[in-house]
């Protein structure tokens, strides 16, 4: 089955506790891209990679990182979670820039 | 300004008829517009892709895209208490995709 599929799906962590959250797609898509979803803000890209060992900032990069080593994996990456990081966060994947995006089913994560 | 805006709505309509869900983006450039669905709690899921002027029909489902007024709406026809969910808009302009914020739509049976 062609699918997105992200870790965990719900994680409370402390300020400061270094995570990863873990993104991987089956379809050999060139695109992926993290999104977080926040009420009356709607999907913002946080970053993308065109492909292997591409990646470019989106619009809210500030506090993450990430890598594309492999095709299929795209970690999202929290060196110093704060509380303003607590959101919805999706992982999307494409075959290419201009091709519709599939997500994952999202990890909610609240940072206390 | 923000690349792409939507109706927040909610918007409200009755089984069977057509709600109609509007959307502009600030981009000439942009390439590619999408319609997805999002159900609350859930991850949008994608109900249309347009690329080239004009209509653009799925069953239920027709896109229209105008580049010159730079607009792109998405009309349901017969609407069902499924459809009850948030629509969201999206643009792929350069490199990066932009998302409006949803408009809520509720099918009243």
């Amino acid at each position: 089955e062609a699918q997105v599929t992200q870790n965990p799906r719900y994680l409370i962590t402390v300020t400061g506790k270094k995570l990863t959250v873990t993104c991987s797609q089956n379809m050999n898509h060139e695109y992926m891209s993290w999104y977080r979803q926040d009420p009356g803000l709607g999907l913002r890209q946080i970053y993308y990679s065109m492909n292997v060992e591409v990646t470019d900032k989106g619009d809210v990069p500030e506090g993450y990182k990430v890598s594309r080593k492999e095709k299929r994996n795209f970690p999202l990456i929290l060196e110093s979670p704060s509380p303003n990081q607590t959101s919805l966060y999706f992982c999307a994947s494409s075959l290419t820039e201009f091709y519709e995006q599939y997500f994952g089913p999202g990890t909610r994560l609240t940072v206390t | 300004q923000k690349e792409v805006e939507q109706n927040s709505g909610p918007l409200s309509v009755p089984e069977g008829a057509i709600a109609s869900l509007n959307c502009t983006y600030s981009d000439r450039g942009s390439q590619s517009f999408f319609w997805y669905r999002q159900y609350s709690g859930k991850s949008p899921e994608l109900i249309m892709f347009i690329y080239s002027n004009g209509d653009k029909e799925d069953g239920r489902f027709t896109a229209q895209l105008n580049k010159a007024s730079q607009y792109v709406s998405l009309l349901i026809r017969d609407s069902q208490p499924s459809d009850s969910a948030t629509y969201l808009c999206a643009v792929a302009t350069g490199n990066q995709f932009y998302f409006g914020t949803g408009t809520s739509l509720t099918v009243i049976p």
